[in-house]
């Protein structure tokens, strides 16, 4: 059974700070990870992804991965209320239509 | 133009009832998927169609029936609806080899 960990939080950060949320899995055959953004009542909006170790940017969001320690992280620089969200990291196989397995989400508070 | 679509937003019905839900994608992707989102916002896959043959038929009563009469459509009829099928039902979709997944609306599922 493929398994995603995050915390569910609230993580609170003020506003301006970096956001760090944290995503592990449990299936090393994983190749492929991604980021969603969650509004309260909302769709999943797709943030980033990563298939290879290290850092990939994006304007003001840079997604993690290390492979060897199962781990996924999504930094969120100068945070603004409008990134106070629900937060999903997602593993896929790396192709294939096997669908993605999702964390639990973590809630994400940007305090002004 | 919406890239995922979904029908109806908001679904209110009584114990064994039987109701649709419809899909559609306009992105030219060859892969869709329902997903379910219960109370606890746990987002789980359900059933995967690449090229409209089905893939992923995760452990789902079989009173959830998919249908996919082409590569942008995809429906999903559930009978016999019980009080634990209240959930948010997103359709999504994506190019198999990439994964990338791009969700509808969601479907807002009350069954009393």
């Amino acid at each position: 059974q493929k398994e995603v960990e995050q915390n569910s939080g609230p993580l609170s950060v003020p506003e301006g700070a970096i956001a760090s949320l944290n995503c592990t899995y449990s299936d090393r055959g994983s190749q492929s990870f991604f980021w969603y953004r969650q509004y309260s009542g909302k769709s999943p909006e797709l943030i980033m992804f990563i298939y290879s170790n290290g850092d990939k940017e994006d304007g003001r969001f840079t997604a993690q991965l290390n492979k060897a320690s199962q781990y996924v992280s999504l930094l969120i620089r100068d945070s603004q209320p409008s990134d106070s969200a629900t937060y999903l990291c997602a593993v896929g196989s790396g192709g294939g239509a096997d669908g993605l397995t999702f964390g639990k989400g973590t809630h994400l508070i940007i305090q002004p | 133009d919406t890239a995922v679509s979904q029908t109806p937003k908001y679904l209110v019905t009584q114990m064994g009832n039987d109701k649709s839900i419809k899909c559609e994608q306009n992105l030219g992707h060859d892969t869709m998927y329902w997903y379910k989102q219960d109370s606890k916002k746990f987002l789980k896959i359900m059933f995967s169609y690449n090229n409209k043959e089905l893939i992923i038929n995760e452990t789902v009563p079989n009173r959830f029936s998919p249908k996919s009469p082409d590569k942008a459509h995809l429906n999903l009829h559930i009978n016999s609806l019980e009080l634990g099928d209240s959930a948010v039902y997103f359709c999504a979709s994506s190019q198999v080899a990439t994964e990338t997944q791009y969700f509808g609306p969601g479907t807002r599922l009350l069954v009393l």
